[in-house]
């Protein structure tokens, strides 16, 4: 049973990044046929996803997100992580990590999220 | 960019039965993928490839989709299913995902 943890700060200050890391268990990032991916979610809206990430390093970005984003990983250590530069309030979110089918598209297992606060 | 349009609520009665649509140009083209989300939860992958329900999942879900809408249809629903519903895709134009607004179930 595949499993994913996000981790990182839940409070950033304005105009720094946010940093986050996903953690995948019972499963291999390097075994292929997948993209590991970051969603997110606004209080109280709906999911939005920011981009993912093949195991070879291949990415892929929201347009709208993808001047301030960076996903990145570390097949080493089974992780791949999400960086959002020069957050402001409109970035405090949930933010999901997750796993996508190349061949379906869907994301079929989820981290339980982690909420992050851009507040000073 | 591509749009998938759901309606912002839809309601009703135990034991009847939820349809939830998901509109999009030529949805019908593509595959499309539904998730439940109740409140302070990951979402869960109820269908996916329009039609098709992972292993778990109550036979009661159920996808369609054709021309220009996509269809969740929940039924003989409970209470337990009351929760936020989100269809998904593919763009394979562009690579990126795309979401629907989502549409919160109220079961009555």
């Amino acid at each position: 049973q595949v499993q994913l943890q996000e981790s990182g700060p839940g409070l950033v200050k304005p105009s720094q990044t946010l940093s986050l890391t996903c953690t995948v268990s019972g499963g291999s990032i390097s075994s292929g046929g997948y993209f590991w991916s970051w969603i997110r979610q606004h209080p109280g809206k709906g999911l939005e996803w920011i981009g993912y990430i093949y195991y070879s390093g291949s990415t892929y970005y929201s347009p709208s997100l993808k001047s301030r984003v960076t996903i990145s990983v570390d097949t080493s250590k089974n992780q791949f992580s999400l960086k959002l530069r020069s957050v402001t309030a409109a970035d405090t979110a949930v933010y999901y990590c997750a796993r996508t089918g190349t061949v379906t598209g869907n994301f079929d297992y989820w981290g339980q999220g982690t909420l992050v606060t851009v507040s000073s | 960019s591509y749009v998938l349009t759901q309606p912002p609520s839809v309601s009703v009665a135990p034991g009847q039965t939820a349809r939830i649509t998901c509109g999009g140009n030529n949805i019908g083209s593509k595959s499309v993928h539904w998730y439940q989300q109740k409140p302070g939860q990951a979402p869960v992958l109820v269908v996916y490839d329009d039609s098709d329900r992972p292993s778990g999942i109550p036979e009661r879900f159920s996808g369609s989709n054709s021309g220009n809408t996509a269809t969740l249809t929940i039924s003989r629903v409970e209470a337990g299913d009351e929760a936020d519903y989100y269809c998904q895709l593919w763009d394979s134009n562009s690579d990126h995902v795309i979401f629907g607004g989502g549409t919160k179930l109220t079961v009555l």
